[in-house]
């Protein structure tokens, strides 16, 4: 079935580093990318989405990026404050289907001051 | 404006035990969902609505009901509790049914089965 990989489980950086996560899908008809950010204890919120007709998108100090004929995304955060700590989940659209994205497992991003 | 309201917040069951976890949101959307989230495996889909009186499956659907008898609500039901149920179960929406809309998640219920 449809799937969506993500790397690394795990990150850490230095604060003021820059920090990259990477996505890819399984699905040709996924056409829409989004990456949500969790907060220990908290509910995922989405931080930035990117659809399959445009190959990059920012939004200040973070960016997603999308190869299509690869099948796969990133998303790219600049400058990272301790603020940016928590865990990313990328997720793509299910082609075909109404309503459903499929999630990927998740990156725990650690930035030290 | 509340957005997605989840309840209970905490809940431990007893194998068997059935319980139903309770989701309201008041943005008009149409579309409703319900997650788990278990450690090291991201968000997994359970159910989904795309609007009132339509259910259908995601990707973990087995040991779960729901029912949509109005836009606004959209409960979930535990039929006979299982330990493998032990998780964190998130309820989310959107008013886009086509599954490229940003999805509003409420606050999670730490569901426990011993």
């Amino acid at each position: 079935g449809e799937n969506v990989e993500q790397h690394p489980s795990t990150l850490s950086v230095q604060e003021g580093d820059s920090a990259v996560i990477k996505c890819t899908y399984s699905d040709s008809a996924s056409n829409y990318f989004p990456w949500y950010k969790q907060e220990l204890g908290k509910r995922p919120q989405l931080i930035i989405d990117i659809r399959s007709n445009v190959g990059e998108k920012k939004d200040q100090r973070i960016a997603v990026t999308l190869n299509k004929t690869a099948k796969h995304f990133s998303l790219h955060i600049t400058e990272t404050q301790p603020e940016d700590s928590a865990v990313y989940f990328c997720a793509a659209s299910k082609g075909g289907s109404q309503g459903n994205l499929i999630f990927g497992k998740g990156t725990k991003l650690s930035v030290k001051p | 404006n509340a957005g997605v309201t989840q309840t209970p917040k905490f809940q431990v069951l007893k194998t068997g035990q059935s319980m139903t976890l309770q989701c309201a949101q008041d943005m008009n959307h149409e579309y409703m969902s319900w997650y788990r989230q278990d450690p090291g495996m991201g968000l997994r889909l359970i159910h989904y609505s795309v609007g009132a009186g339509i259910t259908d499956q995601g990707e973990v659907p087995n040991g779960y009901n729901v029912s949509r008898s109005t836009t606004e609500d959209f409960p979930l039901r535990l039929l006979s509790a299982a330990p493998s149920q032990t998780s964190v179960y998130f309820c989310a929406s959107s008013w886009d049914n086509s599954g490229t809309g940003i999805l509003f998640f409420g606050s999670g219920t730490q569901l426990s089965v011993l």
